[in-house]
């Protein structure tokens, strides 16, 4: 297994586009995490799935922001009608239950 | 409230000394766990502590749990130039959500040679 994987690393896109995220979990991890980090931050959790179903979302993830994990592998990570603060890393993490959680190398989204 | 205090925010060394940096918290958790993160990159877990007090040791690296489980430490021996990175803790609550894991803001190490 090659660990999480996140495509694309970067992304520019023009304000009020949409935009969406793959993530690729360690393959037995039924856990599956998406956070968002800005500059100097450490990471702000979003949502998190136990396979196919999300357990939980914060306050942070607008209505404009939407995830998904239909078959309970891999997630999406959608977020429409961009704004110039959505600019951040968004990173994926995956785990089994409360273990420790791996992270993806994230993608980086820019919003001119 | 940063849930998770980390200190100090920056730090700059010399290669070969010393370092200890602080991840504090009023809360209980059941597990903290330290990252190292590198520029455009994604955090890469270097330790998971669960029990209180417990201490452990990757190399010149050593990590430990406060005996209530609010707080731990990482110390690094004679540091390198490689170690050079965000040190970022990390946990998770009890009596919070099992599924959200809770990151300090970070310590920006770097070692200068």
């Amino acid at each position: 297994d090659t660990g999480v994987s996140q495509d694309p690393r970067h992304k520019i896109t023009k304000r009020g586009q949409n935009v969406t995220f793959r993530c690729d979990p360690i393959s037995e991890h039924n856990r599956l995490y998406w956070y968002r980090q800005t500059l100097g931050q450490g990471p702000e959790f979003l949502t998190y799935f136990q396979n196919e179903a999300q357990l939980e979302k914060s306050r942070l993830l607008s209505d404009r922001f939407s995830a998904e994990r239909p078959k309970g592998s891999f997630s999406t990570l959608e977020i429409q009608r961009t704004e110039q603060g959505d600019s951040a890393m968004y990173l994926c993490a995956s785990s089994q239950l409360n273990t420790e959680a791996f992270f993806g190398q994230g993608t980086r989204l820019t919003v001119v | 409230t940063q849930l998770l205090e980390q200190s100090p925010q920056f730090l700059s060394i010399q290669e070969g000394e010393n370092l200890t940096v602080y991840c504090n918290s009023s809360s209980v958790f059941s597990s903290l766990q330290w990252y190292r993160q590198e520029p455009g990159e994604g955090p890469v877990l270097l330790v998971t502590v669960v029990t209180g007090g417990e201490v452990k040791k990757l190399k010149r690296l050593t990590f430990q749990f406060g005996d209530a489980r609010k707080d731990s430490s990482l110390h690094i021996t004679a540091a390198q130039t490689g170690d050079t990175g965000l040190y970022l803790c990390a946990g998770r609550r009890y009596g919070g959500s099992q599924g959200n894991l809770i990151f300090g803001k970070g310590t920006k190490l770097s070692v200068k040679p």
